[in-house]
């Protein structure tokens, strides 16, 4: 089973620039997640969406983030204008509906803001 | 009351030691308890997980020990190996599917 894929792996740019993350997840999995995990921090949640609807997005900086999932399928997670602060990992998970069903994380999209 | 509090920040065992990381949470709708493994440059994996109904699991070298009424959890590593040396994070999940983190533990296991 091909697990959670995310591109791009690494992103170097400037403050002020635009950036956008891509995420497919496993096939069948209803629920999308995203998260920002600073260095040395845990994952903290961006948003969730169940199929193409936002479930959860109150820890989403909406001034300057924006995600997508028209489909139910792939999503898109963007970033406009980048800050320093948001230097981070993104990583993008998903599960079949349920909150006993495992999570599955993908390797996650390096951000780093100069 | 989201929160999920975890410690020590960091862990230095040798091989074959036992090492503890304790959790803390204080919202009663949590209702599952995953713990995940991260290696560097790698995404968090799931090791174990346990529901309130139930004080321990055991799955390989991995414990949880889990205390409703404390609203804490612990994850125990037996004889503990090189290879263990990861990032492990707790978490807590509610019935809005939403995973809360807690801030890590850096295990270090030498030889």
């Amino acid at each position: 089973e091909a697990g959670v894929a995310q591109s791009p792996r690494y992103k170097i740019i400037e403050k002020r620039q635009s950036v956008a993350f891509w995420c497919n997840p496993i096939s069948g999995h209803a629920t999308l997640y995203w998260y920002q995990q600073i260095l040395g921090q845990g994952p903290k949640l961006l948003i969730q969406f169940q199929n193409n609807g936002v479930v959860d997005d109150s820890q989403l900086p909406k001034d300057r983030f924006s995600a997508e999932r028209l489909k139910g399928v792939d999503s898109t997670l963007k970033i406009q204008p980048a800050k320093l602060e948001d230097s981070a990992v993104y990583l993008c998970a998903s599960s079949l509906s349920g909150v006993a069903n495992t999570i599955y994380f993908g390797e996650g999209s390096w951000l780093t803001v100069v | 009351q989201q929160q999920v509090k975890q410690s020590p920040q960091s862990l230095i065992v040798q091989k074959g030691g036992i090492p503890i990381i304790n959790c803390a949470y204080e919202n009663t709708a949590f209702d599952y308890f995953p713990w995940y493994q991260q290696f560097p440059g790698k995404g968090p994996a799931l090791l174990i997980a346990i529901r309130p109904d139930v004080s321990e699991k055991k799955e390989g070298r991995f414990t949880i020990s889990f205390n409703k009424s404390a609203k804490q959890f612990s994850l125990h590593i037996m004889d503990s190996q090189p290879g263990d040396s990861a990032t492990y994070f707790c978490a807590a999940r509610g019935n809005t599917d939403k995973l809360i983190f807690g801030t890590g533990t850096r295990l270090q296991v030498f030889p």
